[in-house]
């Protein structure tokens, strides 16, 4: 079975600019998730998607960020403009379920704000 | 707001030794999950526990989820170097918001 799937791995932009992180989750995984991590800190939720809909995101700083998943299946964040602090490794996992059953990550987005 | 914080956040042991993490949450939780991240990569589910005051041993991992459903600890019996890594607890509150904790990272000395 294919694991979570993200690209790119890495991506250095100037602040200001704009990015776009890409996500397919496993197979028959209905739930979506996106994370920001900090260096040295555990994963914050930024949104959860169930198939299309979105089912959290209120830990999303809606005024640069932004996600959708339109067909139900990959997904894609992006920030727009980028600040220094968006600097971090930017998660994308999946499970069968919401916040009842596992999560599994893909490898992540190492973001690098200048 | 809701709070996840785990304790200690490092710890350096001997091969050998054991080793325990606390996650103490500000509110209620309906499950608590625990993850293991490696450096360098992701989190990887260990274990999810529901009711209270549940135990449940994967080997030399024994996790506990409190009676009160606010805490959990992970105990790791006589550790290896490949249980080198940040060790997370995580969970939805009763409004099916997710967080997760803080981290413990442990380092194991050969």
């Amino acid at each position: 079975e294919a694991g979570v799937a993200q690209s790119p791995r890495y991506k250095i932009i100037e602040k200001r600019q704009s990015v776009a992180f890409w996500c397919n989750p496993i197979s028959g995984h209905a739930t979506l998730y996106w994370y920001q991590q900090i260096l040295g800190q555990g994963p914050k939720l930024l949104i959860q998607f169930q198939n299309n809909g979105v089912v959290d995101d209120s830990q999303l700083p809606k005024d640069r960020f932004s996600a959708e998943r339109l067909k139900g299946v990959d997904s894609t964040l992006k920030i727009q403009p980028a600040k220094l602090e968006d600097s971090a490794v930017y998660l994308c996992a999946s499970s069968l379920g919401g916040g009842y059953r596992a999560q599994y990550f893909g490898p992540g987005t190492r973001l690098t704000v200048t | 707001g809701q709070q996840v914080m785990q304790i200690p956040q490092y710890q350096h042991v001997q091969e050998g030794e054991d080793f325990t993490t606390y996650c103490n949450s500000s509110t209620t939780l309906s499950n608590i999950q625990w993850y293991k991240q490696r450096p360098g990569g992701h989190p990887v589910f260990l274990i999810q526990l529901v009711k209270s005051g549940e135990v449940k041993k994967q080997k030399r991992l024994t996790f506990q989820f409190g009676e009160a459903k606010k805490n959990s600890s992970l105990h790791i019996t006589a550790t290896q170097t490949t249980d080198v890594g940040t060790y997370f607890c995580a969970g939805p509150d009763n409004f099916n918001k997710f967080y997760f904790g803080s981290g413990t990272k442990l380092n194991v000395k050969p």
